[in-house]
């Protein structure tokens, strides 16, 4: 089961920020946050990923809660190619120090002209 | 540069008929692989992973197998395939703990 909650989609305009929540609340002490990104019909890319300090690259920013039951992640300028199905995801470990990826249903996040 | 090559983007076969699905990966050695399934409008779920040459962890019991016969090498099959076997089909690799990289998938219809 997903260990995380999204809004199933959202809308933003292009050249705006776009916000993405993301709700973790069962998330353990040494459980990562992974975001990727999956433009229809190609294989998942990823965004970032952050541990409780907020992280940013050149794609984007996240930001975890101080309980760390939450995050949010941005696109700073949102463009047109921006729009994809964006996953929150937690990890899980596995044997041999190897980590699963919990994957939910994600946002469908529209970037409209 | 790395990159992971994963063949044929799709594929139609009749039920009862076998399936091998091939991935491969380029530029890093001793790759953790993975093999995940997507349903249409739903997340990726874990069938397979694979911590080095011959060694396959399987997560969901069903028709499926894989085989990992080289450090770079990933396969998927099946000996009869089922009408619930249709779907996305994505491979993966990872160095560890970090990031994963995917393929562009296959996209399997079982008629």
């Amino acid at each position: 089961d997903a260990k995380t909650t999204q809004p199933p989609s959202m809308d933003c305009a292009e050249g705006r920020a776009a916000n993405l929540p993301c709700n973790h609340s069962t998330i353990s002490g040494n459980e990562y946050v992974y975001w990727y990104r999956q433009i229809h019909s190609q294989g998942p890319q990823y965004i970032i990923h952050g541990l409780k300090n907020n992280e940013t690259n050149e794609m984007a920013s996240l930001i975890i809660t101080e309980d760390r039951k939450s995050s949010t992640l941005i696109l700073p300028h949102a463009t047109l190619r921006d729009t994809a199905v964006y996953y929150c995801i937690v990890s899980r470990r596995l044997m041999d120090s190897n980590y699963q990826l919990i994957w939910g249903a994600g946002t469908k996040l529209i970037i409209k002209p | 540069s790395q990159t992971i090559h994963q063949w044929p983007a799709t594929l139609v076969q009749p039920v009862g008929s076998p399936l091998s699905l091939e991935c491969t990966v380029e530029g890093t050695s001793n790759p953790n692989l993975y093999w995940y399934r997507q349903a249409a409008g739903r997340g990726l779920q874990l069938l397979f992973y694979s911590v080095g040459i011959g060694q396959i962890s399987s997560e969901v019991p069903q028709n499926l197998s894989a085989s990992r016969p080289q450090d770079r090498q990933f396969i998927l099959s099946s000996k009869k395939l089922l009408l619930s076997d249709s779907g996305f089909y994505l491979c993966a690799w990872s160095a560890g703990g970090s990031e994963a990289f995917f393929g562009q998938g296959t996209r399997l219809t079982v008629v």
